[in-house]
């Protein structure tokens, strides 16, 4: 079973900043199977990044993922007031599938 | 418009059973696979269960196999969730979502509560 790790926990940056994410597994992912979600409270998760790299419809462009093997990033190039949210990395695995979740990044207002 | 809306969650005393459904619009649902995550308060996203476009293949967590149980009705654009023997664990909202790569989830529905308590 692969495990992914998320870190920070939390970062606190300021609007304007760049924020990187980082996402970690325990063995070799797809990269055409990792993905990114952003969660704001309340509301259900939105995928960003899929393919590791290709934005979803309709995200912005400061939205960009990166990565192979076990280490993926995710990187807002400049914070908008909107992008303080959490952040989840997932991957799919097998046939039938398995999707795991990492355990997320709060990226607050500092 | 693509939309997904769960029902059928509420209050449920360990051991008993609920049927979560997942109503589905927009798109042809025929034609992808379905999943159910849940988030249990305050705590991050965990899948439960998948299941492909004609239902060959499912899966599930671990956490709920031999528990729950999915299914879709593509006649009725409509995905299924049958939980038994429940557990104070498995408290969350839980979201239905669309596989449309067969590796990430694009559209998620507004979430269903399930509690489960004595």
């Amino acid at each position: 079973e692969i495990v992914l790790t998320q870190s920070p926990g939390t970062l606190s940056l300021s609007p304007g900043e760049r924020a990187t994410l980082s996402c970690r597994a325990s063995q070799s992912v797809s990269s055409s199977y990792l993905a990114w979600y952003q969660q704001k409270p309340g509301q259900a998760p939105r995928l960003l990044i899929y393919g590791a790299s290709s934005r979803a419809t309709g995200i912005p462009d400061r939205f960009s993922g990166s990565g192979s093997g076990t280490d993926f990033t995710l990187t807002i190039s400049r914070l908008e007031p909107e992008d303080f949210a959490v952040y989840y990395c997932q991957q799919y695995a097998g046939s039938p599938g398995i999707f795991t979740f990492g355990p997320g990044t709060k990226v607050d207002i500092k | 418009e693509v939309q997904l809306v769960e029902s059928g969650g509420g209050p449920v005393k360990p051991g008993g059973s609920l049927r979560l459904s997942c109503a589905a619009s927009g798109f042809t649902f025929s034609g992808y696979s379905m999943d159910w995550v849940r988030q249990a308060p305050g705590k991050g996203l965990e899948w439960v269960s998948s299941i492909t476009s004609g239902s060959s293949y499912i899966s599930y967590a671990d956490s709920v196999k031999g528990r729950f149980t999915v299914s879709r009705d593509n006649a009725k654009n409509s995905l299924y969730l049958q939980m038994s023997s429940l557990r104070a664990e498995d408290t969350a909202v839980y979201y239905c979502a669309r596989d449309w790569d067969g590796g990430s989830l694009d559209y998620w529905g507004q979430g269903t509560l399930v509690t489960v308590s004595s």
